[in-house]
């Protein structure tokens, strides 16, 4: 299986910041990477798919990045709302595997 | 608008079977593979298999192989998960999956709780 490691684990940073959160694979996955956004309670949100594409109705101060085994995902000025965990995702082989998850937290 | 909703909460006995529901609305189920996740705080997620609606074909992780059964009827537009012998590490909320570009469709999950 493909093991996804993500850093930091807890992020705590001010509105305005720019913002990083890294994913890295255990093997190569072709840029077959996703991000997701979750709240409490709530289900995830795709944020990001395929590395750098953004989703649909997700706010530009999102973006992706990233080839082979190392991915970034970045939030250029972080917002309140942007609060919450973190997830990479990658749908490069079976089985799926997702990232332990970074929780955001706002300052 | 798409939705996906789900089964309301379970409690169930250690042994015993529960079966999920996650019904859509918006999309016909045939358009997607529907996926389960599994999630506990603790954990993370966890990916469990999906069910091609068109079809029935289905493809589980391993280690979900001879825990959970999925199911569709195209005809409620709804897919099913059946997870069976119960132990408490089952115990989390499972959430259904779809869409295009590799979930942009989620339900809002169903919390299963194992205790006796």
């Amino acid at each position: 299986d493909i093991q996804m490691t993500q850093s930091p684990s807890l992020l705590s940073a001010s509105v305005g910041d720019r913002v990083t959160i890294n994913c890295k694979a255990s093997q190569n996955i072709n840029k077959y990477l996703n991000w997701y956004q979750q709240k409490l309670g709530e289900a995830p949100k795709l944020l990001i798919y395929n590395t750098n594409n953004l989703q649909t109705g997700i706010p530009s101060r999102f973006s992706g990045s990233g080839s082979g085994t190392d991915y970034t995902l970045t939030i250029s000025s972080l917002q309140p709302e942007d609060f919450g965990t973190y997830f990479c995702f990658q749908h490069n082989s079976w089985p799926l595997t997702f990232g332990s998850g970074t929780k955001l937290e706002i300052k | 608008e798409v939705q996906l909703q789900q089964s309301g909460p379970e409690l169930r006995r250690p042994g015993s079977s529960v079966k999920l529901s996650c019904k859509a609305s918006g999309y016909s189920i045939t358009d997607y593979l529907m996926h389960w996740v599994k999630h506990r705080p603790e954990h993370g997620l966890e990916w469990i298999g999906w069910i091609d609606p068109e079809d029935g074909e289905t493809k589980y992780a391993q280690k979900f192989q001879s825990k959970a059964t999925l199911t569709a009827d195209t005809s409620s537009n709804t897919a099913y998960m059946q997870l069976s012998s119960l132990t408490s590490e089952d115990t989390a909320t499972y959430f259904c999956a779809s869409g295009p570009n590799w979930f942009a469709y989620w339900g809002q999950g169903t919390l299963v709780t194992v205790s006796s």
